[in-house]
């Protein structure tokens, strides 16, 4: 089975870029999770889809990032405009319906110049 | 805020020997999870432990839940080169929203040399 579907996987831009991350969750997960690593904060939540719906963006760090999830098979992360401190790794995950256990793709590494 | 404190931060040890680490918190979590990341990929869940004072063992891996459910801990036995990765803890817990999620720790680094 395919796991956790990411592209791109690196991704170098300029500042003030627009930058678009997309990621294809295992079929037949209902829950898709977006985080962000870095060395400093861990692991951070940004945003999480359940059925499509986002039921929790307290993580979006501000108005710059956006999350999207048109359908069950696809969902996208965008910043606009990018900056430096953007500079990370982005995580998508997805998690069946009734389980618990997140099953992370092969992450975006992202550098905004 | 529920906050997860991870320790050592970075473990460099010999092929053969053994280790701990530790996943702390002040704060009661009704599962805890650990995972292991690899260099250049996403983490990948190892065990969940939900009951208290719980000892599960995947191959040389022992992972225990502490009794009161703040803590845990994985011991490797007899660590191999293949142990190498990231070991994060997370814990099912709640944001400032009450809305369910995983709180992460910032994880342990561990390099086996051969």
């Amino acid at each position: 089975d395919a796991g956790v579907i990411q592209s791109p996987r690196h991704e170098v831009t300029e500042m003030g870029q627009e930058v678009t991350l997309r990621c294809k969750p295992i079929s037949g997960h209902n829950s898709l999770f977006w985080y962000r690593q870095t060395m400093m904060r861990g692991l951070e939540l940004l945003i999480y889809f359940n059925n499509n719906v986002p039921i929790d963006d307290s993580g979006m760090p501000e108005d710059r990032f956006s999350a999207k999830m048109p359908n069950a098979s696809f969902s996208t992360l965008k910043i606009q405009p990018s900056e430096p401190r953007d500079s990370a790794v982005y995580f998508c995950a997805s998690v069946g319906t009734g389980q618990e256990t997140q099953y992370f793709g092969p992450g975006t590494r992202l550098l905004v110049l | 805020t529920q906050l997860l404190e991870q320790s050592p931060q970075f473990l460099s040890i010999q092929e053969g020997e053994n280790l701990t680490v530790y996943c702390n918190s002040s704060s009661v979590f009704s599962s805890l999870q650990w995972y292991r990341q690899e260099p250049g990929e996403g983490p990948v869940l190892l065990v969940t432990v939900v009951t208290g004072g719980e000892v599960k063992k995947l191959k040389r891996l022992t992972f225990q839940f502490g009794d009161a459910r703040k803590d845990s801990s994985l011991h490797i036995t007899a660590a191999q080169p293949g142990d190498t990765g990231l070991y994060l803890c997370a814990g099912d817990g709640f944001n400032a929203g009450n809305n369910r999620k995983l709180i992460w720790g910032l994880g342990t680094s561990l390099a086996v040399n051969p």
